[in-house]
């Protein structure tokens, strides 16, 4: 099974401040990551596939980058709904996994 | 519009069973790989099940593997997990997920509510 691991675990950002979130997976994956944004109590919502595809209807503030082992995903300039819990995923190959999840939360 | 309802949750005591359902009110459900993805209490999320567009391949996390079942009925626009010999580590929310492709090997476009499954005696 690939093995996908998110850091940091937790960020404590301001609005306006830049976020990094990054995720490595423990093969490559070539660019078959996804990052997904859950609010408390809601279902996923997804942000990015394919490494760097913003999803249609997400801020242009969101941005995925990378490939192979190692990915990140930008939020360029925080805002207030943003505070959430990103998770990353792999859908290279089955068992499809995902990241522990990253909590952005509220300086 | 894609809006996927989820039922069929509760509380049912361990070794037993439990079916959930996933109705599509969108278009397209027969042209898309579904999915199961549960997250426990506080926990993160876990992929349990896919099944291609035409339910002709089916694929499993090894937590669930021989226990449960996914399908689905084309001609209801429903996707169904079936969950047998239930244990108190499968409480979790159970979101049904629609892919982005005909088969496993996709993110995860929409997703359900979710449905609330709790394994108690």
């Amino acid at each position: 099974d690939i093995q996908m691991t998110q850091s940091p675990s937790s960020v404590s950002a301001s609005v306006g401040d830049r976020v990094t979130i990054t995720c490595r997976a423990s093969q490559s994956i070539s660019s078959y990551l996804n990052w997904y944004q859950q609010k408390p109590g809601k279902a996923p919502k997804v942000l990015i596939h394919a490494a760097s595809s913003l999803q249609s209807g997400v801020p242009s503030r969101f941005s995925g980058s990378g490939s192979g082992t190692d990915f990140t995903l930008i939020i360029s300039s925080l805002q207030p709904e943003d505070f959430a819990i990103y998770y990353c995923q792999q859908s290279y190959s089955i068992p499809l996994t995902f990241g522990g999840g990253t909590k952005v939360e509220i300086k | 519009q894609v809006q996927l309802v989820e039922s069929g949750g509760g509380v049912v005591q361990p070794g037993r069973s439990l079916r959930l359902s996933c109705a599509d009110s969108g278009f397209s459900f027969s042209t898309y790989g579904m999915h199961w993805v549960r997250q426990a209490p506080g926990k993160g999320l876990e992929w349990v099940a896919a099944i291609s567009y035409d339910g002709s391949n089916k694929y499993y996390a090894d937590s669930v593997k021989g226990r449960i079942t996914i399908s689905r009925d084309n001609s209801k626009n429903t996707l169904y997990l079936q969950m047998n010999s239930l244990r108190a580590e499968d409480t979790a929310v159970y979101y049904c997920a629609k892919g982005r492709s005909s088969s496993w090997a996709t993110y995860f476009q929409h997703w359900g509510q979710g449905t609330l499954v709790t394994v108690s005696s």
